[in-house]
């Protein structure tokens, strides 16, 4: 397994500011992914963290909203800018150790924005 | 359409019943079929996958797929107040990697009543 350590937790913010979320992973892994967990929604996949590189953004999401680093193997930022009360979600972050293997989540960060 | 259909329940079942959770897909290209257990403010845990059309059984859960039908099901036998949880179906058409994006239900909320 994975312990994969997600921070704030929870975090009350209001509209027109940014929020960065943390995700730090027990050790090195290959994939880092981000989702988004919308209330009666399905988890959704925002984007993919690449190390070094711009993070490959699903459709519907870009970077100038969400904005992600991974600097290295073992964590990543996903930044919720500009927010509206529409961005209040529980954000996951997700690893896997490697190519072809179970994907590991985070706690969660639950997100509500006034 | 969504790719993924789940009921969202609630469902709510005595202890030691037998649980059924269903999903139902449109994309006839899956081939691996998941089911996550979540508790509440937690992230997602895997519970069972299962590779293509068939039965695998896992202690007291079941996981069963139907390609012909597009339909999964979820059996939890003996039920316990420790299954409550939400269970999220996923689905791919590979396994793990950028390449094969997870596409979740919307989760089912399960209580267990002791």
């Amino acid at each position: 397994s994975a312990v994969i350590s997600q921070k704030p937790s929870r975090d009350i913010c209001q509209r027109g500011t940014s929020l960065t979320i943390q995700c730090q992973v027990d050790s090195q892994v290959t994939m880092m992914f981000w989702y988004r967990q919308q209330p009666g929604q399905s988890l959704t996949l925002i984007a993919t963290a690449n190390q070094g590189s711009e993070a490959t953004y699903e459709s519907g999401f870009v970077i100038d909203k969400f904005p992600i680093s991974r600097p290295n193997l073992t964590f990543s930022t996903l930044t919720v800018s500009n927010m509206s009360p529409e961005d209040s979600s529980i954000y996951l972050c997700s690893v896997e150790r490697s190519i072809n293997t179970e994907a590991f989540f985070g706690q969660g960060t639950r997100l509500t924005v006034v | 359409q969504k790719e993924v259909e789940q009921d969202p329940g609630p469902l709510s079942v005595p202890e030691g019943a037998i649980v059924s959770l269903n999903c139902t897909y449109s994309n006839s290209a899956f081939q691996y079929f998941m089911w996550y257990r979540q508790y509440s403010r937690k992230g997602p845990e895997l519970l069972m996958y299962t590779y293509s059309s068939g039965n695998k059984e896992d202690g007291r859960f079941t996981a069963q797929v139907d390609k012909s039908s597009k339909y999964i099901s979820l059996f939890i036998r003996d039920s316990q107040p420790s299954d409550s949880a939400t269970y999220l179906c996923a689905m791919s058409e590979g396994y793990g990697g950028a390449t094969n994006k997870l596409i979740f239900g919307t989760g089912t909320l399960l209580a267990v009543q002791p």
